[in-house]
């Protein structure tokens, strides 16, 4: 099976601009989380969806927005971007059985100007 | 606040020795506990996992080290090698929560030198 697929993986943006990060998850993973990692902060949550519906949010503010597709596909969006959004932004998909596992893309490195 | 302490934040250990990652927390609703591993370049990759019913995990050369009463929990890596070299991360999860709402460590990163 292929891996969970982001893109892009690099992305270089202006303050005050908009983008939106996609992430597709393992065949048949219908849940996707994402995380902002920053050397600062580390690893932290930002949302989780499951079949379309956000089931979980992080301490983000509402710039940070996403949603899901019916194919389980994702997407992120930040909207009006500040130099302290530059991040690896990771998405991570799980079969959501009882499996705990989940498996990580190789993110998304956003830079800011 | 940080809900899971993780030390040391670097570790530079001999080929051969054992690589030991300590990491604490306080949320008591905790009860799953993954530890993931991150090359360069790369997504984190889980490479253990504990549940709080037991005190040890072992898989090949990792071992989890758990300890409920104090609130900690251990990696140990056996026999280390310079492939071992990444950056480690713990874990935790709140019973009751999603599937994917996992709270992380800062991580340690692991020079394994010949």
């Amino acid at each position: 099976k292929a891996g969970v697929t982001q893109t892009p993986r690099y992305l270089i943006k202006t303050r005050g601009q908009q983008v939106t990060l996609s992430c597709s998850p393992i065949s048949g993973h219908r849940s996707v989380s994402w995380y902002q990692q920053t050397p600062g902060q580390g690893l932290q949550f930002l949302f989780e969806y499951f079949s379309e519906t956000q089931r979980n949010k992080g301490n983000f503010p509402g710039r940070f927005s996403g949603r899901q597709f019916s194919n389980s596909r994702s997407e992120m969006n930040v909207s009006t971007l500040e130099l302290g959004d530059s991040a690896l932004y990771l998405c991570a998909s799980s079969p959501r059985t009882s499996s705990d596992t989940q498996y990580f893309g190789p993110g998304t490195r956003l830079t800011v100007l | 606040q940080q809900q899971v302490k993780q030390s040391p934040q670097s570790l530079i250990v001999q080929k051969g020795g054992i690589s030991i990652i300590n990491c604490a927390y306080e949320n008591t609703a905790f009860d799953y506990f993954p530890w993931y591993q991150q090359f360069p370049g790369k997504g984190p990759a889980l490479l253990i996992a504990i549940r709080p019913d037991v005190s040890e995990k072992k898989e090949g050369r990792f071992t989890i080290s758990f300890n409920k009463s104090a609130k900690q929990f251990s990696l140990h890596i056996m026999d280390s090698q310079p492939g071992d070299s990444a950056t480690y991360f713990c874990a935790a999860r709140a019973r009751g929560s999603t599937l994917g709402r996992l709270y992380f460590g800062r991580g340690t990163q692991l020079t394994v030198w010949p």
